[in-house]
Order: structure tokens, then sequence, then C-alpha cells
């Protein structure tokens, strides 16, 4: 089955770049399904940060937009995340998942990565 | 963005009993609602999704019901295992949102 696998530098200087890459591994890529990220502060719920659809197609929170650019690899069968001008307040647990839109005509978050813990320090 | 409001917070319940949490939207949804299940230093695991359907593999205890503005996850008897904290998510439009969380503790 799917599974996913986040990977990257545990620790960012402020002012940095985020840089994380999910792995996609028993599935494609390119399958019909969009791939996300959301994030979790220490101690919080959960924030939507964006997804890629394997033509390269995106959707970003607006809260983030302005700072985030999610790429795709399909060569490697993975997907990247890149948050610009990082603070604190960008410390947290990041995951990948899938949104699946196999559901009939509905669609869900099915398969989510471990999660990586990224600190935003100096 | 649509803010997605869950109720209660935070619940403390006994093993067997059946308990209810519930999500509402700021504005219509149709039935774009999935619910999911997180444990600490876990992933979040999807239970319903639909508003009302059941994922593969999810215990037939959890079901998940409304439309619109006004959705309820209901467990009908809890087990030790079900003690989380339980999220709701829309993805009815962008940026698809969250609730805040519901924690679910033994009493």
């Amino acid at each position: 089955q799917v599974q996913l696998q986040e990977s990257g530098p545990g620790l960012v200087k402020p002012s940095g770049t985020l840089s994380l890459t999910c792995a996609v591994s028993g599935g494609s890529i390119s399958s019909s399904n969009w791939w996300s990220w959301v994030r979790q502060p220490p101690g919080k719920g959960l924030e939507w940060i964006g997804e890629i659809y394997h033509s390269g197609s995106t959707n970003y929170n607006p809260s983030l937009k302005s700072r985030v650019t999610i790429s795709v690899d399909k060569s490697k069968n993975q997907f990247s995340l890149k948050l610009s001008s990082v603070t604190a307040a960008d410390t947290a647990v990041y995951y990948c998942a899938r949104r699946n839109t196999g559901f009939g005509e509905s669609n869900a978050f099915d398969i989510w990565g471990q999660g990586t813990m990224v600190t935003v320090s100096s | 963005a649509i803010q997605m409001t869950q109720s209660p917070s935070s619940l403390s319940a006994s093993v067997g009993d059946r308990v209810t949490i519930t999500c509402r939207a700021s504005q219509g949804i149709r039935n774009d609602l999935g619910w999911y299940q997180q444990k600490p230093g876990k992933a979040p695991k999807l239970l319903i999704y639909a508003a009302s359907s059941l994922q593969s593999g999810v215990p037939s205890r959890f079901s998940g019901s409304g439309s619109g503005t006004d959705f309820t996850l209901t467990i009908s008897s809890l087990q030790p295992e079900d003690f989380a904290t339980y999220y709701c998510l829309q993805d009815y439009n962008y940026p698809h949102t969250f609730g805040q969380g519901t924690k679910l503790e033994i009493k």
C-alpha cells in the first residue's frame, strides 16, 4: 500500500528557508490524487499548508502563500515543501498527506506520513 | 476562509460511554467533511469521510452525520484505544480548514 515518508533538516535558522521532501512508496505520485502538507505547532491544532497535483497545479493556504512553494518530482516519486523567511512561529511537526479523490464524489486525507519536527532557532 | 468550530474542546468519559462531538462550519459545506483521530506523537488517522462514510478498517462504533453546516461524530461505546484527540476537516473549498480539536480523556 502507499506510504509517505518526510525528510529534511530538523533545525532551521530564523529568516532561513525550511525545506522538506515527502517520498511516496507503494504507488505512483502520478495517480489522481492531490499531495498535501499539514503542520502542527507543539501542543496545538492542525493547519493545512497547501497541495500539489502531479501536473504541477498547486493550491496554497493564503495565510502562508507568500512564503510557500510546493513542487513535485515525478522521476523520484516525491514532492517537496519550501517555506521561506521562517520564524519561531513556524516551529511545528510537518506532515505530508494524500488527499484521495477516489471516494465517489468526495475526497479525504487517507494516508499520512509519520511527521517530522522542524524547529526554528538560532 | 471557512471556520470550523468544534465542541466540546475537551471531554471526560468512561469506557462503554456513548460520546458525541460536534463541528459547525461558518458556511455551508455540503457533506465535504472528514473526521480524524490523532494519538500523541502520531499522525492523524482518517475515520469518516463525506460526513458519514466509514473509512475501511475503522470500527463500526464510529459514525458520522450531518450536512450543510452542522456535523457530528459519535462513538457508540468507548473503548480504551479511543482516548485521543479528534479533528474535523472541511475540504469543500480552499483553504481546507480543521476544527480546533476535541481531546477525549478517561474519566
